[in-house]
């Protein structure tokens, strides 16, 4: 399978806890973006990068949050102190530079008890 | 600011006829649009896209029609099978952020 992989796929942790999630993106995919999906809501935009460049990242990215793709093939994202309104699916997308479309691993859902 | 809208939170339809999903955005800047299908516990599946250059973009039983100056875009499915109901997400990118509707479901009845 050469699409984008995320690990793990359910991560169930309690409140004040860090959780680490990882992205495998498409292995020819240059830019890989992180996006958070609450009910309800379409998947909302966090952060991405091009290689291993961080280039952008959202407001909805508090300092507890931070993501990083060193060697500019896989991600992790690291939330810190988790809270309740962490709970949400978050999922990974990896895209070619000039490519508009941009193709989405399954998800981690998170819930923070 | 809710800049894609997707004001149908469900559509049912009959197998055999056709559906379609409608998304309003508000950011004239938009320079591309995009339809993905969700099934539960998944990932969001690519679909078919449409520059803001054009006006209609088609995949066999997928057409995207694009309407700018009403900021407006509708998915055609047609004919609709069963293996079509899921979430659809309609999605609109400026630079590199996909901006995402609140998806509609759609269920297509045997």
């Amino acid at each position: 399978d050469t699409g984008v992989s995320q690990d793990p796929r359910h991560k169930i942790t309690k409140r004040g806890q860090n959780v680490t999630f990882r992205c495998d993106p498409i292995s020819e995919h240059n830019r890989l973006y992180w996006y958070r999906q609450t009910l309800g809501q379409g998947p909302e935009f966090l952060t991405y990068f091009q290689n291993e460049a961080q280039l952008e990242k959202s407001r909805l990215l508090s300092d507890r949050f931070s993501a990083e793709r060193p060697k500019g093939s896989f991600s992790t994202l690291e939330i810190q102190r988790t809270e309740q309104g962490d709970s949400a699916m978050y999922l990974c997308a990896s895209s070619s530079s000039g490519q508009e479309t941009q193709y989405f691993g399954p998800g981690t859902r998170l819930l923070v008890l | 600011d809710q800049q894609v809208k997707q004001n149908s939170p469900s559509l049912s339809v009959q197998e055999g006829r056709i559906s379609i999903l409608n998304c309003d955005y508000t950011n004239s800047m938009f320079d591309y649009f995009l339809w993905y299908k969700k099934y539960p516990a998944e990932g969001p599946t690519f679909l078919i896209s449409i520059s803001s250059i054009k006006d209609k973009n088609e995949d066999g039983r997928f057409t995207v029609f694009l309407n700018k100056s009403a900021k407006h875009l509708s998915l055609h499915i047609v004919p609709s099978q069963p293996g079509d109901s899921a979430v659809y997400f309609c999605a609109a990118s400026k630079g590199e952020k996909l901006t995402f509707g609140t998806g509609t479901r759609l269920t297509i009845i045997p």
